[in-house]
């Protein structure tokens, strides 16, 4: 079964500090992993993009990295800000045939503390 | 920032009321999706359409029917609300690709309208 997990549900640190996030996935067969953003009350804003042959990606203080052999992937904030509060989703997307699909991860909830 | 809007916002109506969220962008996208997420939950596809007169069953069972008569225009209609659709309902788009619905464009998010059926 196709499946994403990510890991932690929730995570609480204070402005500055560093933090990652995780993902795991079983999709197969792959095509491209993807990481957005969804602050309280908005849509889902993407942050990056991974095909297979991708290891790691930025997008300023957002780096996500992705190893396909183990079907894992990281989202690494630096620094963070209050502003990075909301919700992190991990989307992964399959070639299983013409009409690929996308398979959603249920969130990082991360709280940024002053 | 991406150019797709939802509308309303926020929408608290009785059972059996016919419903009509809208959705509209200028991005001139051929691809464009609705999806349902609650709180805590992954989102899960409703409908999609791959251009004009084009549209599909997403994963979930909806009772919800869509329509796509101009590129830009995406509508969700509820014929007769219940309780059980109360959710928060997300439209987006992508970019023209070749015939796969995925490609490696992103999806463009509006900003979803939180449906609350009494």
């Amino acid at each position: 079964k196709n499946q994403v997990e990510q890991s932690p549900q929730s995570l609480i640190i204070l402005e500055g500090k560093n933090c990652t996030l995780q993902c795991n996935y079983t999709v197969s067969p792959f095509s491209n992993l993807r990481w957005y953003k969804q602050d309280t009350g908005r849509g889902p804003v993407s942050l990056t993009i991974m095909t297979f042959s991708e290891n790691t990606k930025s997008n300023g203080r957002y780096t996500a990295t992705l190893d396909a052999d183990t079907k894992q992937s990281s989202l690494h904030i630096t620094a963070s800000q209050l502003s990075d509060s909301a919700s992190y989703i991990c989307v992964v997307s399959d070639r299983g045939s013409t009409l690929g699909r996308l398979y959603f991860g249920r969130g990082t909830q991360l709280t940024v503390w002053p | 920032e991406a150019d797709i809007y939802q509308t309303p916002r926020y929408l608290v109506i009785g059972t059996g009321k016919k419903i009509t969220l809208e959705c509209s962008q200028t991005m001139g996208h051929d691809k464009m999706y609705w999806y349902q997420q609650d709180p805590g939950m992954e989102l899960h596809l409703i409908h999609y359409s791959y251009g004009v007169n084009s549209t599909e069953k997403g994963d979930l069972s909806s009772e919800s029917t869509v329509s796509r008569i101009r590129t830009e225009h995406f509508p969700l209609t509820l014929e007769s609300a219940r309780p059980s659709h109360t959710s928060q309902y997300l439209c987006a788009s992508s970019g023209p690709a070749a015939s796969e619905i995925n490609s490696n464009q992103p999806q463009h998010f509006g900003d979803g309208t939180r449906l609350s059926i009494l």
